[in-house]
């Protein structure tokens, strides 16, 4: 079965500094990846995603990430974070090929200290 | 493009009621929802998928009975909650997948948040 772990509950950073969310992932195979950001109350937004390809992958609001398959990681970066990135960040992992169930990590709360 | 509506986004009721939330896909066709429970603080997890014209799959141990699914169109389904309680009090989200999307297109919703007394 696929599961996703995100290992870090609370990151805490200052505006304008970098930020790095951790993104492990269990599967067989090499799966597709998303991440999602949820803002207080909201739905979740798609951040960015990898199918194939370049394991660096550019996504909207300045985020990137990057995948290993040595390991297992899907890590989201931002080089310099902004007092309205606050929010819930969730990694979610799809099969292969399609099919339509995504499994979500735990997520993580990132709180930006002005 | 790809806007996905809750209705409505917020919902109190009184124990043993009903409630149904529709989730629509606003600008396209949507031949698969999915509906998600998500409590505080924690992740999202998946109740049923829910295919249009057809009967909604369910995730292991959801109960079919307490959560109606209806998918009637391509652009609506709704989920209703049956003589809720208590527990029943959480987010529920939902997602629609474009009918030409590739792999894995979820388009989320914004929630609708309901508290049951």
């Amino acid at each position: 079965a696929q599961s996703v772990t995100q290992p870090d509950i609370h990151i805490t950073v200052s505006e304008g500094a970098s930020l790095e969310l951790r993104c492990n992932y269990s599967y067989g195979a090499t799966p597709y990846l998303f991440w999602y950001v949820q803002s207080p109350g909201q739905g979740l937004q798609l951040l960015l995603k990898y199918f194939s390809g370049d394991t660096l992958v550019q996504g909207i609001k300045g985020f990137e990430a990057e995948f290993k398959r040595s390991q297992s990681s899907f890590n989201l970066r931002k080089p310099s974070v902004h007092w309205s990135d606050a929010a819930e960040y969730f990694c979610a992992v799809g099969p292969t090929g399609g099919g339509n169930k995504l499994t979500f990590g735990t997520g993580t709360q990132l709180k930006v200290e002005l | 493009g790809a806007v996905v509506s809750q209705h409505p986004s917020w919902v109190i009721c009184k124990s043993g009621t009903s409630v149904k939330i529709e989730c629509r896909s606003l600008d396209f066709q949507a031949t698969t929802m999915f509906w998600y429970r998500q409590f505080p603080k924690q992740s999202l997890m998946l109740m049923a998928t829910s295919n249009e014209g057809s009967k909604a799959t369910y995730e292991q141990g959801v109960e079919k009975d307490k959560f109606l699914i209806n998918h009637a169109s391509l652009t609506l389904s709704t989920l209703t909650v049956t003589s809720a309680h208590p527990e029943d009090s959480s987010f529920y989200i939902c997602s629609a997948r474009e009918a030409s999307g590739t792999y894995n297109e979820q388009f989320f919703g914004p929630g609708t948040r309901l508290t049951v007394l």
